[in-house]
């Protein structure tokens, strides 16, 4: 049972035009996630995150948006540059539930293409 | 500065060895995790510690699986007997605690053959 969901296992988009990538989660005990990138032969490195008592955090070029009602977040990066193709994982924890645990989904791979 | 590192990076094992991977930490961290990465998946959860307490080892997926963190820094992974489906990547993170940002290793890719 994937509690965490990244449908789309690819995406390409042109250099300089917005990627947008999606997440879905299905427990409402969720609220507070992240988005990581990854590199072949690399461990993930954290990009950005978002609690539940927010809608929209902000770094950079890297927006995350939440929305709690549709269990639902993407991450939103532009300009899109070609040092951005690699895979990108969402990540959720429940920090009231007792657990230690993040659930990861399971990537999208971005192509941006120069 | 040092981030976090694992060894070996990579590790073939016949079924049935025993294997040990380990996990340095960046120094002064107080959280430390392992996940199993398989192909085209996401890292799954393992265990977690705090210093060196073992706070939470529901993702082990059998008693095969054993952690450690002696003395609340370095870590080690050990699989008992191993089988086929425990070929993946391992990956260790750590970070300061609570929400702070984690920070993996590379991982290590194990193959049992």
């Amino acid at each position: 049972d994937q509690q965490v969901k990244q449908n789309s296992p690819s995406l390409s988009v042109q250099e300089g035009r917005i990627s947008i990538l999606n997440c879905d989660y299905t427990n409402s005990m969720f609220d507070y996630f992240l988005w990581y990138k990854k590199y072949p032969a690399e461990g993930p490195t954290f990009l950005i995150s978002i609690s539940s008592i927010k809608d929209k955090n902000e770094d950079g070029r890297f927006t995350v948006f939440l929305n709690k009602s549709a269990k639902h977040l993407s991450l939103h990066i532009v300009p899109s540059q070609p040092g951005d193709s690699a895979v990108y994982f969402c990540a959720a924890k429940g920090t009231t539930s007792g657990t230690y645990k993040y659930i990861f989904g399971t990537g999208t791979r971005l192509k941006v293409l120069a | 500065g040092a981030g976090v590192s694992q060894s070996p990076r990579y590790k073939v094992a016949k079924r049935g060895q025993d294997v040990a991977l380990r996990c340095d930490p960046i120094s002064g961290h107080v959280s430390l995790f392992w996940y199993q990465q398989a192909l085209g998946q996401g890292p799954e959860f393992l265990t977690y510690f705090q210093n060196e307490a073992q706070l939470d080892k529901s993702g082990l997926p059998s008693d095969r699986f054993f952690a450690e963190r002696p003395e609340g820094s370095v870590s080690t992974l050990k699989i008992q007997r191993t089988q086929q489906e425990d070929s993946a990547v391992y990956l260790c993170a750590s970070s300061l605690g609570g929400l702070r940002e984690q920070y993996f290793g590379p991982g290590t890719r194990l193959t049992v053959t």
